[in-house]
């Protein structure tokens, strides 16, 4: 079985330029989660989908930052502008819930980086 | 909202010993907790997890136990090995719809040879 596809796997950009981060889940899996990991920390959340609905983007800067799975599958995840701060290490996961379990499996990551 | 504390950040040992990494969580109502583990520039892979309806579970090497009225649970490493050296993380969810994980900032473990 595949895994989480992410690509690409580095980036390094100007600040205030846009960036985009893509995301193949594992088939079959209908959640999808970003997170964000900086230097030193735990994973922290962006935002769910649930099939192609967001229904959790409440740590989602959204004023820069957006995320899109249009047809429930890929998703991607933009930055527009990109600020110095940005520069952590992006995350996808997807799960599917099976047998009241929804165990949580992680993509390589993004490793960003803001100059 | 749910917090959780890691402890310690980094722990250093000698292979064959013992390893154990402590985390607390604020919500009572968090009923799932997983460890994960992240090698150097890899993705985390989960280790081994703990429900709130039970107290301790145990997969070879690896245990965790929970202790829901002081509200912390551990990760026990036996027999270390220099492949166990990683970063680890623990988190804590509420399953209620769905599991949103609120992660500890992570120990780094060194298993020296």
């Amino acid at each position: 079985e595949a895994g989480v596809v992410q690509s690409p796997r580095y980036k390094i950009i100007e600040k205030k330029q846009p960036v985009a981060f893509w995301c193949n889940p594992i088939s079959g899996h209908n959640t999808l989660y970003w997170y964000r990991q900086n230097l030193g920390q735990g994973p922290e959340l962006l935002i769910r989908y649930e099939n192609e609905e967001a229904v959790d983007d409440s740590q989602l800067p959204k004023d820069r930052f957006s995320a899109e799975r249009l047809k429930g599958v890929d998703s991607t995840l933009k930055i527009q502008p990109a600020e110095l701060g940005d520069s952590a290490v992006y995350l996808c996961a997807s799960s599917i819930l099976q047998g009241g379990m929804d165990e949580q499996y992680f993509g390589p990551g993004t490793r960003l980086t803001v100059t | 909202g749910e917090n959780v504390e890691q402890h310690p950040s980094t722990l250093s040992v000698q292979e064959g010993d013992s390893a154990v990494i402590k985390c607390t969580y604020s919500d009572s109502a968090s009923n799932y907790f997983p460890w994960y583990k992240q090698e150097l520039g890899k993705r985390p892979q989960l280790i081994i997890d703990i429900r709130s309806n039970v107290g301790e579970k145990k997969d070879q090497r690896i245990a965790v136990t929970l202790n829901k009225t002081a509200k912390h649970f551990s990760l026990h490493i036996t027999e270390t090995q220099p492949e166990d050296s990683a970063v680890y993380f623990c988190a804590a969810s509420l399953r209620s719809g769905y599991n949103k994980l609120i992660f500890g900032a992570g120990t780094r473990l060194a298993v020296h040879p």
